[in-house]
Parts: structure tokens; sequence; C-alpha cells
């Protein structure tokens, strides 16, 4: 079955450290990959995006992912992250030629100071 | 400024009153879809359209209902809501209608409570 998973529900980490949050999916072929962010009480902004080509695309607000065809994953990392990071956190995938776009159920990310 | 607007921002209802949220967007874009977000389940797509007058079930339609009468809005209506319908709506939209490699643009998101 098609699915997204993204197995961390919660995590918490200190401002300044690195960040990855993963995001698997199942697909028979590659499909066009996002990352949504979600302030709170705010809507979804797109992070960044993946159709094909270089397999590490950078994002705003300093964010990249990269697509592991291997592993079906696209990972989100931030090389330090900010207290103003706070949010939840949403992979999505839209398979190839369709009118849908899946999400995950999503990766809260508290920050400490 | 180019936006996806949603009406109410919060609402608490009773069980069977009907209600409408209202969606509206300023980018002149083909396609717009309506989302619930619950704890643990991440975004489901309630309805989406493709254009006016085109519209079609996400994966969770039951109890709801849509209309694309104009390009800009896609009000989101339930005859008769139930408590199970008590969730964070989200409106979005997007360019074309291909969404599948599309952006979509979000609304803030309505806060609804039904009880």
């Amino acid at each position: 079955a098609q699915s997204v998973t993204q197995p961390d529900i919660h995590i918490t980490v200190s401002e300044g450290a690195s960040l990855e949050l993963r995001c698997n999916y199942s697909y028979g072929a590659t499909p066009y990959l996002f990352w949504y962010v979600q302030s709170p009480g705010q809507g979804l902004q797109l992070l960044l995006k993946y159709f094909s080509g270089d397999t590490l695309v950078q994002g705003i607000k300093g964010f990249e992912a990269e697509f592991k065809r291997s592993q079906s994953s696209f990972n989100l990392r931030k090389p330090s992250v900010h207290w103003s990071d706070a949010a939840e956190y949403f992979c999505a995938v839209g398979p190839y030629n369709t009118d849908k776009l899946i999400f995950g159920t999503g990766t809260r990310l508290q920050v400490f100071p | 400024e180019a936006q996806v607007t949603q009406n109410p921002r919060y609402l608490i209802t009773v069980t069977g009153k009907k209600l409408t949220v209202t969606c509206s967007q300023n980018m002149n874009h083909e396609y717009m879809s309506w989302y619930r977000q619950d704890p643990g389940l991440g975004l489901r797509q309630i309805y989406y359209s493709m254009n006016v007058e085109v519209t079609d079930k996400g994966d969770v339609p039951e109890g709801y209902k849509v209309s694309r009468k104009e390009k800009r809005n896609f009000p989101l209506i339930l005859e008769s809501p139930s408590p199970n319908q008590t969730s964070l709506y989200f409106c979005a939209s997007s360019k074309y209608t291909r969404t599948a490699s599309e952006t979509q643009y979000f609304g803030p998101g309505t806060r609804l409570l039904v009880l």
C-alpha cells in the first residue's frame, strides 16, 4: 500500500544543535516530495520540494533535505536549530502524474534554549 | 498580498446545526482543496476542485459538501455536523490541477468544535 511515514512524533533539541527529521515513503516510482512546516496557529508553509536532479535540496529558513532512492527516504536537516524553528513538520508525497498529495502524520519539534 | 483566507477561524456549534466555512484565494489558482487535521493522523483530504463547477471527493468526504461557483471561492458545508467532525480544517490552493507536482498554499485554518 502507498504510504508516508514519519517515525518520530515528537523531537526535542537544544537551540544550536543539529536536526534531522525522518520521512520514508512507499510508492512504486519516485514521487514528488515535499516538506511543509506548520508554526503554532498558522497554516502550512512549503519548506522545500524535490522532483528530480540533485538529490540534496535547499529550502527556506536554512533547511535542506536529501533524497535517497535506495532507502525511499527524504529526510529534513538543519545544521543549527533556532528557537523559532519550533513547529510541526510534515512530509508529503505526490505520486507521479496524479492529483493527490499524501501527508505524513507530522513531527512536532520542540526547541530548548 | 497573495493569500488564502478562511472564515471563521474558530467555531463552536452543536450537533445538527448546519454551518459553512468559507475559503477564498486571490492568486487565480485553478485547484482548491479542503483538508482536516487530526492528532496522529496528519492531514487528510476531504474534497477538491480542479476548476469552477468541477469538484471531487478526497479521502474522507462523508458528512461534507462543497461547491465551486467562482474560481476564487471554495466553501465547505457541514449540513448536519456531528462531534466526530471536531477538527482543524485547512483550505489550500495551487496553480494547476496536476497537484502532485504543485506547491500548495494553505489558509490559516479553522478550528471547529461540535458539541
